[in-house]
Order: structure tokens, then sequence, then C-alpha cells
């Protein structure tokens, strides 16, 4: 029984490059979340897929991100020219339909830094 | 708007002696869920406890129970006979619904420590 695995578990980057991070969640959840987490601060939404589709972005995630989960299995989360305040862990969840009750088991994360 | 207060940063304990993190929760909604993780240094949230709106016992886990106290909009976590690898923070979460979307919002962690 595997967890959710994200790739890479840390990334470093100069302003401006462009990064991507992979996140494969349990293989029979068909719920999948990113959330970003700063120094000090509680994960925070940024996105939700049910399947391949993605149903609910937060106002968080600007136009310089975009999120993909192709064929309803692993996602990808892309920021374009990024930001010195795009540091941040960012956490990769899925779950299966349970309502209220559903738990998210959360993967390892990637943490990036940009210089 | 939910929300999840957490008003201690930190906390120790001793080896062996229970403790008590404090979680208090704000939402109109009447039907959510509460939810208690554990992040290491590592980094991985690990899911410990969860608790419903409705349910009318407190949750228990092992080490771990909840105490759920509707009317204070409280959701307390006590591990009990700490040990030294519970030292870790601790995060509080409630999950709110938007169609099929049970995100979770996050309140900003208690760092407990477990001294031999």
């Amino acid at each position: 029984d595997t967890g959710v695995s994200q790739n890479p578990r840390h990334k470093i980057t100069k302003r401006g490059q462009n990064v991507t991070f992979r996140c494969d969640p349990i293989s029979e959840h068909n719920r999948l979340y990113w959330y970003r987490q700063t120094l000090g601060q509680g994960p925070e939404f940024l996105t939700y897929f049910q399947n391949e589709a993605q149903l609910e972005k937060s106002r968080l995630l600007s136009d310089r991100f975009s999120a993909e989960r192709p064929k309803g299995s692993f996602s990808t989360l892309e920021i374009q020219r990024t930001e010195q305040g795009d540091s941040a862990m960012y956490l990769c969840a899925s779950s299966s339909p349970g309502g209220h009750q559903e738990t998210q088991y959360f993967g390892p994360g990637t943490r990036l830094l940009v210089l | 708007a939910q929300k999840i207060t957490q008003t201690q940063p930190g906390m120790f304990v001793q080896e062996k002696e229970a403790v008590t993190l404090d979680c208090t929760y704000d939402t109109s909604d009447p039907s959510y869920g509460l939810f208690w993780y554990k992040q290491p240094s590592s980094g991985e949230m690990i899911f410990l406890i969860y608790q419903g709106s409705y349910d009318q016992q407190n949750a228990t886990e092992g080490r771990y129970s909840l105490n759920f106290q509707k009317a204070r909009k409280s959701a307390n976590l006590v591990i009990s006979a700490s040990q030294l690898g519970d030292s870790a923070m601790y995060f509080c979460a409630m999950s709110t619904s938007g169609g099929s979307n049970y995100k979770l919002t996050f309140g900003k962690g208690t760092l407990l420590t477990v001294n031999p």
C-alpha cells in the first residue's frame, strides 16, 4: 500500500525560471488537492481535482500557476516566472469520496526556494 | 468564512505525561469535519484523528483523543503517555464543503516538544 508521493522533494531555482512539481496520489483515490505552506503557517488550499477535472482554484493561484491531472492519475503543478514569494512547501493530498468524513492523505511535499 | 484558531505556538510536556493542544473553530455550516494532523520536521502531514460535527461521542485513536465541545466550538487534541517521537508540529483543520470539494482549512499549528 503506497502512499502519496511527490517529486522532487526539494527545488532551488532562480527568480524568473519555470518549475514543475509532480504528485502521484494513492491509486484508488479520485480526489486530489494541492496546498501551499509558508513558514510558520498552516497549509492553504490551492486547487482541487476530481478525476481529471479541475473543479476549484483558490484566489491564491495566480495566472502564473497551472495545474493538470491528465487521465485522472498523477497531477502536475507548474509555476511560471517564479518569484521569491513563491518560496514555500507545496503539498499534495488525495482522498476518496466520503463527505466531511473523507480523510485527505498527504505526500511529503516539495520545498521550493526561489533565489 | 471558516476559521481555525490554535492559540498555543509552543507546548512542552514530559515524557509519559498527557498533553492537551487547543483548537477553536468558527463556521456557520451545520455540517463539518474536524481533523488533527502531525507534521514532523520532514514535512509530511500525518493524519491522526477525525471528529464529525454530528458525532455524539468524542473520537479516540490509540493514544489520541479529541475533546469535542460543540457549544464552545472547540476540538482539543489530547495525547496520553507522550513519547519522544511525538515532538512535532500539530495542526487542527476543518473540512468545508463546496460541491464535492471538501478542502481543509488549517490553523497555524502548535509545536510540541516532549522532554525526556
